[in-house]
């Protein structure tokens, strides 16, 4: 019952640039921050961007995340293999009172 | 380092209550949200629900009528129950801090407990 929509897989060879786009609406993206977690088979997810483009200590500027309007993004420059991994954007959203994840990104580097 | 650690049973028969609990170290459940995710295998991930050390709590509207999250400050750990389970509740249940001021940075997590709905 997500209401954050995400391609369901993005890809790109070593060394390029892909991007994820979130799209939601005026209660969630519109009016909170949003936050990007990349998630490897069989792990937890981890923490990539919070506040819509801010990093964790430890997450590489490789990665970045922007928001305009009702919509979010985040970039991986400089594509690695161990960048292969599902990634989920999320935000909260003041109809459902609550929090939303998107529907998650498959990333395969070729 | 903050740490969390899920634990509960791993197999619950359908329409009884599944009871897990967080266990906290490494830092105070103090001035946090603290969070119930969980992912069904194969699928994305999906929010059940948030509690305040102060007692506050948020559900997800589809799950709250059968959703209960308690903490108890005193051990450094919160709960989650869920009543009457059925198959679509099999998943991968994680615990989750809201960090970084509240605002969705969920920074720590627990490995994740699969708890299975099953007779």
């Amino acid at each position: 019952q997500s209401v954050l929509t995400q391609p369901p897989s993005a890809s790109g060879t070593p060394g390029q640039r892909v991007a994820i786009s979130c799209s939601g609406s005026s209660s969630n993206i519109g009016l909170n921050p949003v936050s990007w977690f990349q998630q490897v088979p069989g792990a937890a997810p981890r923490l990539l961007i919070y506040t819509n483009d801010q990093r964790p200590s430890g997450v590489p500027d490789r990665f970045s995340g922007s928001k305009s309007g009702t919509a979010a993004s985040l970039a991986i420059s400089g594509l690695q293999s161990e960048d292969e991994a599902d990634y989920y954007c999320l935000a909260f959203d003041d109809t459902v009172i609550g929090y939303v994840f998107g529907t998650g990104t498959k990333v395969t580097v070729l | 380092q903050v740490q969390l650690q899920e634990s509960g049973p791993r197999l619950v028969k359908p329409s009884e209550t599944l009871s897990l609990t967080c266990s906290v170290s490494g830092g105070s459940i103090i001035n946090y949200y603290w969070n119930w995710i969980r992912q069904p295998p194969g699928k994305g991930l999906e929010w059940i629900g948030d509690i305040y050390y102060s007692g506050n709590t948020n559900y997800n509207p589809s799950l709250r009528s059968r959703v209960t999250i308690s903490v108890d400050m005193s051990k450094n750990q919160f709960s989650l129950n869920l009543r009457s389970m059925t198959a679509a509740d099999t998943a991968v249940y994680y615990c989750a801090r809201n960090g970084y001021g509240g605002n969705g940075g969920f920074d720590f997590w627990g490995l994740g407990t699969l708890v299975t709905v099953s007779s």
